[in-house]
Formats: structure tokens, sequence, C-alpha cells
């Protein structure tokens, strides 16, 4: 059974840049959640979709967005970057409140 | 709103021997699950151990095992027989009922000495 998949691992961009990050969750799991994971804040909820429909926000400004797709791979999106977002970006899937399987991250590098 | 307080940002242990990792977390829901996850320098999120709170036995997965104290809060994670594959940052979480957002600890840096 494949885990879940985020793409890409490492990515740096500019200062007002956007990004675009990707997460394909275990066959099955409808549910998506984003983790933002930094030295100072730690592991903070960034949001979390279900059937394509976006279910809970965390505390983040509206840069921070996110979508679902029908066959549940996910995607999140982070426009005028600053410096601040540079962080370990973790995405998890759960067919429930039972379990999360976290995929291995994309490191995000703002210069 | 939950939240989930670690207070041992390090912790050593010699291998072979055991090590306890605290936590403790506040929630209003009386029904909820409890995480311990295994975050090693590869960076992936490993699920180590879950306890059910209604449910009063503490979960045991091989070398690890909690000592869950539901009117207490505390939700502690023993490791056995260390290995020095142990050697990680450790979160423990919980998602409330609603169950579609987890909530961390700070992280407890496990360092395992040969």
């Amino acid at each position: 059974k494949a885990g879940v998949t985020q793409t890409p691992r490492y990515l740096i961009k500019t200062r007002g840049q956007q990004v675009t990050l990707s997460c394909s969750p275990i066959s099955g799991h409808r549910s998506v959640s984003w983790y933002q994971q930094t030295p100072g804040q730690g592991l903070q909820f960034l949001f979390e979709y279900f059937s394509e429909t976006q279910r809970n926000k965390g505390n983040f400004p509206g840069r921070f967005s996110g979508r679902q797709f029908s066959n549940s791979r996910s995607e999140m999106n982070v426009s005028t970057l600053e410096l601040g977002d540079s962080a370990l970006y973790l995405c998890a899937s759960s067919a429930d409140f039972y379990g999360y399987t976290f995929g291995s991250g994309t490191r995000l590098t703002v210069v | 709103a939950q939240t989930v307080t670690q207070s041992q940002p390090e912790m050593s242990v010699q291998e072979a021997e055991t090590v306890t990792l605290s936590c403790t977390y506040d929630t209003s829901e009386s029904d909820y699950y409890l995480f311990w996850y295994k975050q090693p320098p590869s960076r992936q999120m490993i699920l180590v151990i879950r306890q059910e709170a209604y449910k009063q036995q503490n979960a045991t997965e091989n070398r690890f095992s909690v000592n869950f104290q539901k009117a207490a809060k505390s939700f502690s994670l023993k490791i056995s027989d260390s290995q020095l594959g142990d050697a990680a940052m450790y979160f423990c979480s919980t998602p409330g009922y609603a169950g579609n957002m987890l909530t961390f600890g700070g992280g407890t840096r496990l360092m395992v000495k040969p």
C-alpha cells in the first residue's frame, strides 16, 4: 500500500513569490490535513479537507490556501511569500480520526 | 480547543534501558484519541502508539507502552529496552473529538547513548 506522497521535497523561493505544494494521500483516504513545522512555533495545523471541502482551518493568514481534488489529492498554496514562511510543510491523510499517516514533508526555504 | 504540553525538551537514555516521556493535555471532549508520533531526522512522522480515551487499559506496542491517566489528563510514553534507532523527536498529540485537526505538544528530543 503506497504511503502519503508529498512533492517536491525541497523548494527554494524568493520573497514575494508564490508556491504550490502537493500531497497524494493513501488510496481510499478522503481526509487530507496540512501542518507547518518550524523551530519556533512547532507543529501548527493549517487546514483539513474532506471530499473536496475544507472542514477546518487553522489560524493562518489568507495567503495560505488549499484545495482538494476529486481523487483526494490536495494542494496548498502560499502567495506573497515571506521569510517567516520558511518551514517544513507536512501533509497527513486519514480514513477516520483513528490514525493519521504523514508524508515526508516539503522543506520550503524563502530567501 | 485542545492544548498539549510536553515538559521535557530533551531526554537521554542509555541503550537497553527504559525511559519515560511526559505529556499532559487539556480537552473539553469526553471521548477522544491520543497519539505519540516519532520524527527521526528523515522528517517523516511515524505513529508509535495510540490510545482511545474511553478505554481504561493502557495501550502497548512491543517495547512502547503508555500510562494514560484520564482524570489527570496525562499520557506518558514508556520506551523499554531502548535502541539506537529510537533516537528522534517524539510528539504527543490529540485530534479531540472532531477528529480532523491534530494538536501537538512541543516535542521531546530523545537521545540514546551506546
